[in-house]
């Protein structure tokens, strides 16, 4: 069965520094993985998502994610942080299967300072 | 070009009441799922219908009924609310199963 681990329940930046927010996944066939954002009292956007192609995946407002299948990891970056990505981060990944299940992590929320 | 319609958007409940969350989309997909958003738990997967005519539990799907009433609308129904169902609910759909997910505005619901 698939599952996903976000690493960091909370991380906290300053303005105009670099971005991690680390995801783990397991599953037993080649997935197809997502991240989404949720600023607060909104509904989720999708940053991104690699579903088999380039294993570096780039998404909006600058994020990018690199699908690293040794290591079954799929982490988001992003080169400077700005204000408005304060937000909460899902990584997702897609039940292999028929039912086209999303199962989310937990979240990360990123703080940044100014 | 509404995408994915929640309603209501805002629900205070008393303990015992029944309700129907409405989700209706017009982006022609297969699948529609119901998920419900708790603190530190992220989104866990009520139910689900990977298409018209057929619905299947997900993760926690306890307390709760869904309708696949035609491709464009899924309802999800709560015939005795508890306070444990206080949450945010949120329906999705997908055209099929390796593209993402859109998602609705989300709906509060409080059970007092």
């Amino acid at each position: 069965a698939q599952s996903v681990t976000q690493l960091d329940s909370h991380v906290s930046v300053s303005e105009g520094t670099p971005v991690l927010l680390r995801c783990n996944y397991s599953s037993s066939y080649s997935p197809s993985l997502f991240w989404y954002v949720q600023h607060p009292n909104k509904g989720l956007q999708l940053l991104l998502k690699y579903t088999s192609a380039a294993t570096l995946v780039k998404g909006i407002n600058g994020f990018e994610a690199e699908f690293k299948k040794s290591e079954t990891s799929f982490h988001l970056t992003k080169p400077s942080a700005h204000m408005s990505d304060a937000a909460e981060y899902f990584c997702v990944v897609s039940d292999s299967g028929n039912t086209g299940k999303l199962i989310f992590g937990q979240g990360t929320t990123l703080q940044v300072k100014p | 070009n509404a995408g994915v319609t929640q309603t209501p958007k805002f629900q205070v409940l008393k303990t015992g009441q029944s309700m129907t969350l409405q989700c209706a989309q017009d982006m022609n997909h297969n699948s529609m799922y119901w998920y419900r958003q708790d603190p530190g738990m992220g989104l866990r997967l009520i139910y689900y219908s990977a298409s018209e005519g057929t619905t299947d539990k997900g993760e926690v799907p306890n307390g709760y009924n869904v309708s696949r009433l035609n491709k464009r609308e899924f309802s999800l129904r709560l015939e005795s609310a508890a306070p444990s169902q206080t949450s945010v609910y949120f329906c999705a759909t997908r055209m099929t199963t390796n593209t993402e997910a859109f998602f609705g505005q989300g709906t509060r619901l409080t059970v007092v």
